[in-house]
């Protein structure tokens, strides 16, 4: 148990769909990340929210939007999504923003499919 | 630009055997190296990390070893068991974020 849970396990959408990934930490850290995990290559960092501001967005298209209501809880809504969108979505947490010291604890991610 | 390469990308070693991943950074402001390994259809989960104040670090079968001059790193799992087989990442830090590798498959045969 990593103390980061993310709902739904595996999502099937179509290109015209509206969709919400959902992620809450239980460890009261005080920074989320959403990042994207595509076959192959390095886990891309999308987002960064802390303290429920968001700090960095990483060029990511505007069809991905995120929203952290509190230290807790993190969403990524999506809509008109491309297939190529199809990947594991993890969402992970950290003591701190700054994630050179503070250690990531990471959920077990999303599997979306953009059909 | 930012990046870290991460060497094997597969690796096969018969139960007992020792395995070795090596990882290589360009930042060399860098000073926290974590270490997950990521099992089946669950997330990465963090098993050793290092800073950059010491070169050496064990848990038990696992340590990590750290050459800020070389600019590389490496994880050595000794004894290996079928419960080892993951896929592994390793990861350097910048000021805001961990760079990480592109995983290597470790397979360990009974």
């Amino acid at each position: 148990e990593t103390g980061v849970t993310q709902t739904p396990r595996h999502l099937v959408m179509g290109m015209t769909n509206k969709k919400s990934l959902k992620c809450e930490q239980h460890l009261g850290h005080n920074a989320m990340y959403w990042y994207k995990q595509s076959a192959k290559k390095p886990l891309e960092l999308m987002f960064v929210y802390s303290l429920e501001e968001r700090v960095e967005n990483n060029s990511v298209p505007s069809r991905f939007s995120p929203e952290c209501p509190n230290s807790s809880h993190l969403f990524l809504h999506l809509h008109t999504l491309q297939p190529e969108d199809s990947a594991l979505y993890l969402c992970a947490s950290s003591q701190d923003q700054a994630s050179g010291l503070y250690e990531q604890y990471f959920g077990p991610g999303t599997r979306l499919t953009v059909t | 630009g930012e990046n870290v390469e991460q060497h094997p990308s597969t690796l096969s070693v018969q139960e007992g055997d020792s395995a070795v991943i090596k990882c290589t950074y360009s930042d060399s402001a860098s000073n926290y190296f974590p270490w997950y390994k990521q099992e089946l259809g669950k997330g990465p989960q963090l098993i050793i990390d290092i800073r950059s104040n010491v070169g050496e670090k064990k848990d038990q079968r696992i340590a990590v070893t750290l050459n800020k001059t070389a600019k590389h790193f490496s994880l050595h799992i000794t004894e290996t068991q079928p419960e080892d087989s993951a896929v592994y990442f390793c990861a350097a830090s910048r000021p805001d974020k961990l760079i990480f590798g592109t995983g290597t498959r470790l397979q360990v045969f009974p």
